[in-house]
């Protein structure tokens, strides 16, 4: 079957750095994307990854191993609006996203 | 570019009635767009791709008599809940993925409407 894993839950200081990681396995791969979603809104578009490596992008970078089926989203100098839940996502062989359960990140003062 | 709309972005009504929720593609034609559904603190969950001109593809489990999927054109989706009941209230959102000339397959997703059933 097709599973994505992340964490729950987890909780980091404003200002500070924080990983958030995701694993996979999936029928093919076309691509991981990382949305952020705040309650009650609809998922926006962080990033995507379809070649091994890191990819920056202002605060936020994305990493991915295809061989390791992994990959992270790192957010730097976080600010009290990143308070949200993360989701990671696979486009796997049908070209149809497989979403993780996704994370909720708590930032605390 | 690459906005979706979704209408309406709230809606209450009583058990039995239909809902119709409509999701366009405001700046572009969107063959393909993705219907899910979210329960509270959980992930989303794909319930049908709608491709335009053709019949939906539902996921299993979702009774496609009951959520009712027109794609009459390329940039206007409807999901139609019919005679709705309380377990049918969520968070509907639709998703239409990026045209071709985009760098990848990314999904831009709609504002989501929020179904409450009395």
């Amino acid at each position: 079957g097709q599973n994505i894993d992340q964490p729950t839950e987890m909780t980091a200081t404003e200002g500070a750095i924080v990983q958030i990681n995701c694993t996979y396995q999936t029928s093919g791969f076309n691509g991981l994307f990382w949305y952020q979603q705040h309650a009650g809104e609809a998922p926006t578009f962080l990033s995507y990854n379809v070649l091994d490596g890191l990819e920056e992008k202002g605060r936020f970078s994305s990493f991915l191993s295809r061989s390791k089926g992994y990959s992270y989203l790192l957010l730097k100098e976080l600010q009290m609006k990143d308070s949200a839940s993360y989701l990671c996502a696979v486009l796997d062989s049908n070209y149809q996203l497989i979403w993780g359960a996704g994370t909720k990140l708590i930032i605390k003062p | 570019g690459a906005v979706v709309s979704q209408h309406p972005s709230r809606v209450i009504c009583k058990s039995g009635t239909s809902v119709k929720i409509e999701c366009r593609s405001l700046d572009f034609q969107a063959t393909t767009m993705f219907w899910y559904r979210q329960f509270p603190k959980q992930s989303l969950m794909l319930m049908a791709t709608s491709n335009e001109g053709s019949k939906a593809t539902y996921e299993q489990g979702v009774e496609k008599d009951k959520f009712l999927i027109n794609h009459a054109s390329l940039t206007l989706s409807t999901l139609t809940v019919t005679s709705a009941h309380p377990e049918d209230s969520s968070f509907y959102i639709c998703s239409a993925r990026v045209p071709s000339g985009f760098d990848h397959n990314e999904q831009f997703f709609g504002p989501g409407t929020r179904l409450t059933v009395l």
